[in-house]
């Protein structure tokens, strides 16, 4: 069963530019997070979603950043007209439906976003 | 907001010892999750915790949910050099997001 996969696992933008992380989550998840990692620091939340639908977008900045869940192919996660503080780390983690002892989320390799 | 204390900060070991790290929150929460992670990777699950007071084992580590609901440790013995990395804690609610400590950073000295 392949784990988490995500693409591409580094991008370089110039600011301005606009960023598209993928993520194809474990084989029978059907729930999809998006978390950002800073160097040295642990990871944020940025938005869960489901197939089609956004849970909780609490952890995503206002404008700028959007996501989406379809009903066929990967998550992907939204950047446009990318700021130098727009460099992280960005991972996506899937968790499986079903009662609450099989919530745990796995993890993908991430991508490594830098913006010059 | 929520907040996870992770302590200590870094540490350096000798091959072999024991290693022992805890994490503290302002809120408690239903699960509790232990990450590794190397460098350049995802987070990967050690160890989770569903019930307060539960003490679980996987190997080497051991972890334990605090009976308050508000803290855990996390425990490995003998450590060997494959050890090293950074370990977060999480707190969750559940199909909720998960929310990580600063991490502990592990050295491992041969």
């Amino acid at each position: 069963n392949a784990g988490v996969m995500q693409n591409p696992r580094h991008l370089v933008r110039r600011r301005g530019q606009e960023a598209r992380l993928r993520c194809s989550p474990m084989k029978g998840h059907s729930h999809v997070y998006w978390y950002r990692q800073l160097p040295e620091e642990g990871l944020k939340f940025m938005v869960y979603l489901q197939k089609e639908n956004i849970i909780d977008e609490s952890g995503m900045p206002k404008e700028r950043f959007s996501a989406e869940f379809p009903k066929e192919g990967p998550s992907i996660l939204r950047i446009q007209q990318v700021v130098r503080g727009d460099s992280a780390a960005y991972f996506c983690a899937s968790s499986p439906p079903g009662g609450p002892v099989t919530d745990t989320q796995y993890f993908g390799p991430g991508t490594r976003l830098t913006v010059l | 907001g929520q907040q996870l204390n992770q302590s200590p900060q870094s540490m350096f070991i000798q091959e072999g010892e024991d290693v022992s790290m805890n994490c503290t929150s302002s809120s408690i929460f239903n699960t509790w999750l232990w990450y590794k992670q190397d460098p350049g990777e995802g987070p990967v699950l050690l160890i989770a915790l569903y019930k307060a007071g539960e003490l679980t084992s996987n190997g080497r580590l051991t972890a334990q949910f605090g009976i308050t609901r508000k803290d855990s440790f996390l425990n490995i013995s003998a450590s060997i050099p494959s050890d090293v990395g950074i370990y977060f804690c999480a707190g969750q609610w559940t199909y909720d997001k998960v929310i990580f400590g600063p991490g502990t950073s592990l050295s491992v000295i041969p």
